[in-house]
């Protein structure tokens, strides 16, 4: 079964500081890969999805994402934090289109004036 | 509509109460999909509904917990005999197809109270 695990459940950075939150997924056939963002009071919403064109993928609001198959990895990076960028932010993986998307448990990003 | 919509937006029952949760997807949307969230579990899958194909029920805890999709559209979340560990928010998801990198679109959520 496919599964994603996001490490660090909150990062703290600076405003304009790079923003990394790491995404590594298990899984035995070639996965989809998404990261979801769920600001405060809203519901997720895609930021961006990996779907085996172009390894590095970019998002809204200047999100990138890049897969990498021999680390197991898709991590999100911002170069710059902006205060507008904290939020919850999840990574998740699918199989096929008859499987459920499987979301990790999140990591919350906070950002410091 | 113009998003997924659910209803209630809160719920608060008393432990050992059933209660229904109910999702209207957005119209065309073939895919309709429940999961739960909580305080540091991130987003559980619960069930996804697939055109007129038989549910994955694989997600769900326990047999308290059952849905239902009528007509292809609208979906009720059935949980009965709540307990306080049923608290959570209940979200409800749809996308148009259910091809592997299809969009999913959430609503607000419910937020299940049980006392």
């Amino acid at each position: 079964a496919q599964s994603v695990t996001q490490l660090g459940s909150h990062v703290s950075v600076s405003e304009g500081a790079l923003v990394l939150l790491r995404c590594n997924y298990s899984s035995s056939v070639p996965p989809y890969l998404f990261w979801y963002v769920q600001y405060p009071n809203q519901g997720l919403q895609l930021l961006l999805k990996y779907t085996s064109a172009a390894t590095l993928v970019k998002g809204i609001n200047g999100f990138e994402a890049e897969f990498k198959k021999s680390e197991t990895s898709f991590h999100l990076t911002k170069p710059s934090a902006h205060m507008s960028d904290a939020a919850e932010y999840f990574c998740a993986v699918r199989v096929s289109g008859n499987t459920p998307l499987v979301f990790g448990k999140g990591t919350r990003l906070s950002v410091i004036a | 509509g113009a998003g997924v919509s659910q209803s209630p937006s809160n719920k608060v029952t008393e432990k050992g109460k059933d209660v229904e949760l109910r999702c209207d997807p957005i119209s065309g949307h073939t895919a309709l999909y429940w999961y739960r969230q909580s305080l540091g579990q991130g987003l559980e899958f619960l069930i996804y509904f697939q055109g007129n194909s038989a549910p994955d029920k694989s997600g769900l805890p326990s047999d308290r917990f059952s849905a239902e999709r009528t007509g292809g559209s609208v979906s009720t979340l059935t949980i009965q005999r709540t307990q306080q560990e049923d608290s959570a928010v209940y979200l409800c998801a749809s996308s148009l197809g259910s091809g592997f990198g299809e969009k999913l679109f959430f609503g607000s959520g419910t937020q299940l109270s049980v006392l």
